[in-house]
């Protein structure tokens, strides 16, 4: 089993519609991470949590928004999907030294 | 915060070619530098990683020695297969927060 899991993998949605992506991790990390990544643009983060009670704004988090579950879950969410939040989403963990980001496989989203 | 300049690609090789991906960054300080993997349909994976200045990392036949004096942190190998094909991410940690800044990434197709 993955040791970072995404849900959905793929997902199609119109403008407008709210959508949750789901991440959650069995690796027993405190910290947490949203990436966002686009075609020439590289990985850009959006919402990242360093413990439970801990949320942080990245560097893109206009539009979007995010919960702190649990240790293991951290989820995101488009409150009104528009076309340009289209893009491959990833879920990363890290332990407290930030020696190494663990990713997920991605969510595909494509907003309509 | 930091910033990361990757060459662009794609970069397309013959088998057993020799590879050089440039990277370099800004920062302040001196911040562990990291090489990221994407292979197709999958999450990010690090592949190497330097903590100081003239660390070599190394891992998989890939290397990428820490430059201070030029803060660069090329990654190379000196023959490339077609399994290596995928997208090679530099990465410079200690932006605010311990975050990874990423680069664009540059994708290498490795041809028979």
């Amino acid at each position: 089993d993955a040791d970072v899991t995404q849900t959905p993998r793929n997902r199609i949605t119109k403008t407008g519609k709210r959508i949750m992506l789901e991440c959650s991790q069995t690796k027993g990390h405190d910290r947490m991470y949203w990436y966002r990544q686009d075609p020439g643009l590289g990985l850009r983060l959006i919402y990242y949590s360093f413990d439970v009670k801990d949320i942080n704004k990245g560097e893109i988090s206009d539009g979007y928004s995010v919960s702190r579950q649990a240790q293991a879950k951290f989820s995101l969410s488009l409150e009104s999907a528009i076309p340009n939040q289209t893009a491959l989403y990833f879920c990363a963990t890290s332990d407290n030294t930030y020696e190494k980001l663990f990713f997920g496989s991605g969510t595909q989203l494509s907003v309509l | 915060g930091n910033s990361v300049t990757q060459m662009e690609g794609p970069v397309t090789l013959s088998e057993e070619a020799f590879l050089t991906i440039n990277c370099t960054y800004t920062a302040t300080g001196y911040p562990s530098l990291f090489w990221y993997v994407q292979y197709p349909g999958e999450g990010l994976q690090l592949l190497l990683k330097a903590t100081k200045a003239d660390d070599k990392g190394s891992n998989k036949g890939f290397e990428a020695t820490y430059r201070k004096e030029t803060t660069s942190f090329h990654l190379e190998k000196g023959s490339v297969q077609v399994s290596d094909s995928a997208v090679y991410f530099c990465a410079p940690g200690g932006g605010g927060g311990n975050k990874l800044t990423f680069g664009t990434g540059t994708q290498l197709k490795v041809e028979l």
